[in-house]
Formats: structure tokens, sequence, C-alpha cells
């Protein structure tokens, strides 16, 4: 039973540059949070994903964007890359129905801004 | 809003040894889940416990268990016989259990298990 995987695994990018990150959610999961964990600090929620809308979003301008499909998986995006989006991308898979039950994480996509 | 407190940067603790790493947190949500993940050096986010707000007893998984004191808004985690593999990160979270899934962390704890 495959968990969550996440491509690619590292990218470097410069600055003003566009990025898309890719996100297989568990299987039996149809949630998708991606979160933003900055060197040395604890990941930052950036917004969720369920049926195919975002349906709740941090502290994030709308240069973040995300997509859901209709097999569950998600993409992030991030438009007009700065030098503080330098961080490890987690993508977290849940259950909806099941509240109780621990979000399941990928191992994340290092994004170097240079 | 939810907010996580670790206030511990780093901890050092000595193989077979154990060892509580604090969480403290503070919300207004009636009914919340904490939990606790490990993150190695390799980036990966690893489950390790969780405790519901309503739950009676303190959770325990292994040689993790969590020490809730729902007054005093603490959730520590403590692991026993430290292992040589432990030596990694650990967060703290939580998110409310009447909402959407958001998860809430703290800035972490460094932990390292010496032979």
């Amino acid at each position: 039973d495959a968990g969550v995987t996440q491509s690619p695994t590292h990218l470097i990018k410069t600055r003003g540059q566009q990025v898309t990150l890719r996100c297989s959610p568990k299987s039996g999961h149809d949630t998708v949070s991606w979160y933003q964990q900055a060197l040395g600090q604890g990941p930052q929620f950036i917004f969720q994903y369920y049926e195919e809308e975002e349906r709740q979003r941090g502290n994030f301008p709308d240069r973040f964007s995300g997509h859901q499909f209709p097999n569950y998986s998600s993409e992030l995006n991030v438009n007009a890359l700065l030098l503080g989006d330098s961080a490890l991308y987690l993508c977290a898979s849940s259950l909806d129905s099941d509240v109780n039950q621990p979000q399941h994480f990928g191992d994340g996509t290092r994004l170097s801004i240079l | 809003a939810q907010k996580i407190t670790q206030t511990q940067p780093g901890m050092f603790v000595q193989e077979k040894e154990a060892v509580t790493l604090d969480c403290t947190y503070d919300t207004s949500d009636p009914s919340y889940g904490l939990f606790w993940y490990k993150q190695p050096s390799s980036g990966e986010m690893i489950f390790l416990i969780y405790q519901g707000s309503y739950d009676q007893q303190n959770a325990t998984e292994g040689r993790y268990s969590l020490n809730f004191q729902k007054a005093r808004k603490s959730a520590n985690l403590v692991i026993s016989a430290s292992q040589l593999g432990d030596s990694a990160m650990y967060f703290c979270a939580m998110r409310d259990l009447g909402g959407f899934q958001k998860l809430v962390f703290g800035t972490g704890t460094r932990l390292l298990v010496s032979p």
C-alpha cells in the first residue's frame, strides 16, 4: 500500500520563475494539505484541498495556488518565486470523514531559489 | 487561534534512558486533537502518537506515551528506552476536530541520543 508520494525530490529555480510540485495521496485518502517548512522551523499550513476545491487556506499570498484532480492527487504552484520561498514543501493526505486519524506526510520537495 | 509552544530547542539523552519532550498548547476550541511527529534529517514526517481532547486516558504507542494534562494545556511526549535511531526533530501539532484538518505545528525539539 503506497503512502504519500511527492515529486520532484529536489528542485532549483531562480527568482521570478514558476514551479509546480506534485503529490499523490495515500490510497483511500481524499484530502490533501500542503505545508511549507523553512529551515529550522515547523511546517506552516498553506492550503487544503477536498473534492477538487480549496477549502481552507493559511496566510500565504496568491502566488501560491493549487489544484486537486479527480483521482485526489494534487499540485502546488508557486509563481514569481522569491528567495524566501526556499523551503521544504510537504504534502499530507487524510480521510475527511476520519477526524481522529493523523495526516500522513510525504517525503517532501526541497525547493531552492537562487 | 491555535498555538503550539515547544520551549526546548534541543535535548540530549543517553541510550536506554527515558526522555520527555515538552509541548504546551493554546486553543479556544472545545474539541481538538494533539499529535506528535518525528522528522529525521531526510525530511519525512513520521506520525508517532495522538491524543484527543476528550480521551480519558493518556495515549501510548510502544515506547511512546503522551502525558496529557488538559488543565495545564500540556501534551508532553515521553520516549522510554531511547535508541540511537530516535535522534531526530520532534514536532508537536494540534488541530480542531470540529473543523477542517489544518495542523498547527510547534517549532520542534531536536533530540540527540548518545551511546
